[in-house]
């Protein structure tokens, strides 16, 4: 079955670069498009963007001077920077799959979650 | 970017009542919302896409409704697993934006 597991340091200090990989399992990553969402300790998601594996990517402009996405198929995974980070950015941040419909285009809800991994930005 | 409202904020319900969540954008979406579910220390997990369709697996106690600005989830009969957290996603217009969401909780 799809799995999804993100990795990554659980602690980044202010004004550093928050690195973030997600490896996907039981499915190609070559098929799908991919995303990452975050959501702050007992608050709302906040979509962060996606990427193909062609490196198309599109992210939420709230963010877009500090996101980069990256893919590497040889791994099946693919990763998220977040640059210049401050406490406003402590969240959980999960990896996810975008759907797609019956001629493989791709259809911007989520249908398969990884468990996220907390990030706590702190000096 | 279209801002997705959702009410209440907080739901009290009794096991075996109905519950109805609302969902509202700030302009139109079409169909293209879907609805999640949020346990405590879990991912959230898909229940509906395109407004009214059942993701796999997803019980027919839940089902979805509404187009345009306006929509609805509603759970027929709650169980104790369906006690947690609720989120809309709209999926028409950049950026993707979700709902503050809707917590269902035991009367």
């Amino acid at each position: 079955q799809v799995q999804l597991q993100e990795s990554g340091p659980g602690l980044v200090k202010p004004s550093e670069t928050l690195s973030l990989t997600c490896a996907v399992s039981g499915t190609s990553i070559r098929r799908y498009y991919w995303s990452w969402v975050r959501q702050p300790p007992g608050k709302g998601l906040e979509w962060i963007g996606y990427i193909y594996y062609s490196g198309n990517t599109n992210s939420n402009p709230s963010l877009k001077r500090r996101v980069t996405m990256s893919v590497d198929t040889s791994k099946s995974h693919f990763s998220l920077n977040l640059t210049s980070v401050t406490a406003a950015d402590t969240a959980i941040f999960y990896c996810a799959r975008v759907s797609y419909d019956t001629s493989a285009y791709p259809i911007y809800y989520f249908d398969y979650w990884g468990q996220g991994i907390l990030v706590t930005v702190s000096s | 970017e279209i801002v997705m409202t959702q009410s209440p904020v907080t739901l009290s319900v009794s096991p075996g009542e109905r519950a109805t969540l609302s969902c509202r954008a700030s302009r139109s979406v079409s169909s293209n919302l879907a609805w999640y579910q949020q346990k405590p220390g879990q991912a959230p997990r898909l229940l509906i896409y395109g407004a009214t369709d059942r993701a796999p697996s997803i019980p027919a106690r839940f089902s979805g409704g509404g187009s345009g600005t306006e929509f609805a989830l509603t759970i027929s009969s709650l169980q104790s697993e369906d006690f947690a957290v609720y989120y809309c996603q709209q999926y028409d217009n950049w950026p993707l934006t979700f709902g503050g969401g809707t917590k269902v909780e035991i009367k």
